[in-house]
């Protein structure tokens, strides 16, 4: 089955950039889609696709896509976006299984 | 509004059985690839199950492959999740989400706010 792999943390600065990346071969084939969890709260969806923001997703928050590496970026961080973000994609076997990101912990400063 | 609310949790011994339910409203339930994500106390998110929107399609995490079946009743709008032969591992938070899949991968844009089960003696 496919991994996903980001890094556990990361810090930013209040208004600064920061991105946040995931690696793993099915990235190859599959578009990411990004999920911000609070404590205690349900994931939410914040990018999808080639770089799609849901409804009432501020665009500070935008997608991308290299290879076999996804990245979320965070455009001016705002204090109300530290979370736990995860990545996720379709399997690389081509059935309709998911995978899940280990998860990356970014705290505003 | 699209809502998802999942009931059936709690507390079950090892080796004991399980069923979660999903209500869906707000959308045409019978649409939509439907999935099970769950997530152990202080870990991150981990893909369970999904269910084409016929029923006519299934597939799990190897984990939980022949203990745990998906199911869903679109005559009214729910989802289920059997668990047989649980194990304390499968202790987790287990949220109920709409997949909406497209060519080139899928994503969960709606969630339930999740229901706690708890594999202890």
């Amino acid at each position: 089955s496919s991994e996903l792999t980001q890094d556990p943390a990361v810090s930013v600065a209040l208004g600064q950039t920061v991105r946040i990346t995931c690696q793993g071969d099915s990235l190859r084939s599959y578009y990411a889609s990004w999920y911000q969890q609070k404590p205690g709260q349900a994931p939410v969806l914040v990018i999808y696709g080639k770089n799609n923001r849901p409804s009432g997703i501020p665009d500070r928050f935008s997608g991308s896509s290299s290879g076999n590496t996804a990245s979320l970026t965070i455009t001016g961080a705002q204090a109300e976006d530290e979370a736990d973000y995860y990545c996720n994609s379709r399997d690389s076997s081509g059935n309709h299984l998911y995978v899940f990101g280990t998860g990356t912990k970014v705290t505003v400063l | 509004e699209v809502q998802l609310v999942e009931s059936g949790g709690g507390l079950v011994q090892p080796g004991g059985s399980l069923r979660l339910s999903c209500a869906a409203s707000g959308f045409t339930f019978s649409s939509y690839w439907m999935s099970w994500v769950r997530q152990a106390p202080g870990k991150g998110l981990e893909w369970v199950a999904n269910i084409k929107q016929d029923g006519s399609e299934k597939y799990y995490v190897d984990s939980v492959k022949g203990r745990f079946t998906i199911s869903r009743d679109n005559a009214k709008n729910s989802l289920y999740l059997q668990m047989n032969s649980l194990r304390a591992e499968d202790t987790a938070v287990y949220y109920c989400a709409r997949v909406t899949t497209v060519t080139y991968g899928g994503h969960f844009d709606y969630w339930g706010q999740g229901t706690l089960v708890t594999v202890s003696s």
